[in-house]
């Protein structure tokens, strides 16, 4: 099986632009959560996606949205870049939102704004 | 915020020793999960452990979780160059609306040295 794809894997943008990140998850899995890694502060929760609804979100200002398909893979959009949007985004996947399965990630999206 | 804090921050041993790391928590959890980071990569699941349960056991791998302490160790025994890489805990847990949540504490940085 194919693992959790992430795409693109590097991106420059400048302030005040906006980016779209795609995630492709492994087949059959139909949630989707999105992470933000920064060296500051770690690995922060962004929002899960289940089924095209949010179902959870994490504390950040709503510049942050993102969306999921019908064949499950799932797309997050930053609007109004910062600089401290800069950040390893990372997707991760598993088959259901039960809270007993482990999610798998994909290698992520290097984000840098200039 | 941070709901896991990893212990050391940082740890070097050489090759074939054994590695200890340790990760604490502040609230009740519904399970205790740790991954491995390689620079630049994603994250990938080692164990998985539940509230019920107290270790865990996956080849070279070995989990305890203490829920009266809120805490939890991983041990790799035998360490390989390979084993070098960022570990993270990670706890879900209840965050209302019938959702639950996975955070994750800033990791160990682990050198094995060959």
């Amino acid at each position: 099986k194919a693992g959790v794809t992430q795409t693109p894997r590097y991106l420059i943008k400048t302030r005040g632009q906006q980016v779209t990140l795609s995630c492709s998850p492994i087949s059959g899995h139909r949630s989707v959560s999105w992470y933000q890694q920064t060296p500051g502060q770690g690995l922060q929760f962004l929002f899960e996606y289940f089924s095209e609804t949010q179902r959870n979100k994490g504390n950040f200002p709503g510049r942050f949205s993102g969306r999921q398909f019908s064949n499950s893979r799932s797309e997050m959009n930053v609007s109004t870049l910062e600089l401290g949007d800069s950040a390893l985004y990372l997707c991760a996947s598993r088959p259901q939102t039960d809270s007993n399965q482990p999610q798998h990630f994909g290698d992520g999206t290097r984000l840098s704004i200039l | 915020s941070q709901q896991g804090e990893e212990d050391p921050q940082a740890l070097s041993i050489q090759e074939g020793e054994n590695a200890t790391m340790n990760c604490s928590y502040k609230t009740s959890i519904n399970n205790l999960q740790w991954y491995r980071q390689n620079s630049g990569r994603g994250l990938v699941h080692l164990i998985l452990i539940r509230s019920n349960e107290r270790e865990k056991h996956s080849g070279r791998l070995r989990v305890t979780l203490d829920t009266s302490k809120k805490s939890s160790s991983l041990l790799i025994t035998a360490s390989r160059a390979a084993d070098t890489a960022s570990y993270f805990c990670a706890t879900r847990a209840y965050s209302g609306a019938g959702s639950y949540q996975l955070t994750f504490g800033k990791g160990t940085k682990l050198s094995v040295i060959p």
